[in-house]
């Protein structure tokens, strides 16, 4: 079956400009959740969504960044006036729920470049 | 104390050898434990998960838990240079308000 799928696969972009990452998760899986991976570095939570639930925000880095979820459908992350330290792979994640037993799965990521 | 930690590596096998990884974790009430791999830059992959006490094989692979030393490993056996990636620990950590928290990882070099 489709697994996660996120697009762009890479987005350049000029420092000050918005840009919108998509991440379209596995069908039937409620939980949403957007990591960052700077170059060498390990993941950094961002924000995850369960079901119709208000998402948990509290790992968002600053107030340029916000992400929305239609349902339990496709997430898009927003980064308002990109700065240089933004370039990262962003990852998206989903799981069947939140459970503490629930496995995630990852799509392949974007690749964003400020300029 | 890091919540997850790993030794960063790289950890250097000869082909054909066991590989055994090692993570920690704080918070004694986690009750489920991932090993993901992920090759150089491509998204992690999910290898294992381990629930309970004791050793899961699952082919080349076993996941070991030790709760009580809040200790998990992942030994690959025979060991391939296809093996040669970075191994992440995830652990559900209940006093953070996130599903999962994963470590820095450690990098696997399979030497053939």
């Amino acid at each position: 079956g489709a697994g996660v799928s996120q697009s762009p696969s890479n987005k350049v972009t000029e420092k000050g400009k918005d840009v919108e990452l998509r991440c379209d998760p596995i069908s039937g899986h409620t939980a949403l959740y957007w990591y960052r991976q700077r170059l060498g570095q390990g993941l950094e939570f961002l924000i995850y969504f369960q079901g119709n639930s208000a998402p948990d925000k509290s790992g968002l880095p600053s107030d340029r960044f916000s992400a929305e979820r239609t349902g339990e459908s496709v997430s898009t992350l927003t980064i308002q006036r990109t700065q240089q330290e933004d370039s990262a792979v962003y990852l998206c994640a989903s799981s069947l729920g939140t459970d503490w037993y629930n496995e995630q799965f990852f799509g392949p990521g974007t690749r964003l470049t400020v300029l | 104390q890091k919540e997850v930690e790993q030794n960063s590596g790289p950890l250097s096998v000869p082909e054909g050898a066991i590989a055994s990884l090692n993570c920690t974790y704080s918070d004694r009430g986690s009750q489920s434990f991932f090993w993901y791999r992920q090759y150089s830059g491509k998204s992690p992959e999910l290898i294992m998960s381990i629930y309970s006490n004791g050793d899961k094989e699952d082919g080349r692979f076993t996941a070991q838990l030790n709760k009580a030393s809040q200790y998990v490993s992942l030994l690959i056996r025979d060991s391939q240079p296809s093996d040669s990636a970075t191994y992440l620990c995830a652990v559900n950590i209940l006093r953070i308000n996130t599903p999962l928290v994963f470590g820095k990882g450690t990098r696997l070099s399979v030497i053939a």
